[in-house]
């Protein structure tokens, strides 16, 4: 069956970096995008970011352009989220979530999250 | 723009129908999927495309569409509809991707 297990949360200080891990498992990996979606405490949802299937292309909030980096590894099944110069409102409950294929932006699939707490 | 908006609570009596809109200007150019989300739980895709559910997803849901709107419709709801609802698109712009504010749906 498929499954998103994410790893990689914690607590941080604010300025500092933390690396998110998400392991895919139950499907062909290189065929679909992978997206990480967050969730404040409180708060609704906010799509963070996405990578392409070949991991040839990348794309990002507004929020965190410039600061995260989406990368893939299709041989080990796995998308990190790579955040840096973390801030007080990054802190959230990070979700990786696979792409429907063939309907962008549809997210078929969602792990538990892992939660990031950033620390003044 | 970027924004999708939702109202953000609904209530529904046991049984009957209720209709949750999400509005914003890539509606008119892309479709939104749905997810429903229960306190403490991931969200879980309950329309997609024009109107797709995916599996498992009861008939009750269904989604329609109308020039900078989109409709989730939950006909005959139940208890167990009781939860956030979030629409999401692509920005206008195709670069990235939106979700809708959230609405709380409680079934009375």
């Amino acid at each position: 069956q498929v499954q998103l297990v994410e790893s990689g949360g914690g607590v941080v200080q604010h300025g500092r970096s933390l690396r998110l891990s998400c392991a895919a498992s139950g499907f062909t990996f290189s065929k679909y995008g992978v997206h990480w979606v967050r969730q404040g405490p409180g708060r609704g949802l906010e799509w963070v970011a996405l990578v392409s299937s070949d991991g040839n292309s990348e794309y990002y909030a507004d929020s965190v352009k410039g600061r995260f980096t989406i990368t893939r590894d299709n041989f080990k099944s796995t998308v990190d989220l790579q955040m840096n110069s973390l801030r007080a409102e990054d802190t959230a409950l990070y979700y990786c979530a696979r792409e429907l294929y063939g309907y962008a932006g549809s997210l078929d699939y969602w792990g538990q999250g892992t939660l990031v707490t950033v620390s003044s | 723009s970027s924004e999708l908006t939702q109202d953000p609570a609904v209530s529904v009596a046991l049984g009957q129908t209720v209709r949750i809109t999400c509005q914003g200007d890539s509606l008119r150019r892309f479709y939104a999927s749905w997810y429903q989300q229960k306190p403490g739980q991931a969200p879980v895709l309950v329309i997609y495309g024009q109107n797709n559910r995916p599996s498992g997803i009861p008939d009750r849901f269904s989604a329609s569409n109308s020039g900078n709107t989109a409709s989730l419709t939950i006909t005959g709801a139940q208890s167990g509809d009781e939860a956030d609802y979030y629409c999401e698109s692509r920005d206008y712009s195709a670069n990235f991707y939106v979700f809708g504010s959230g609405t709380k749906v409680t079934v009375l």
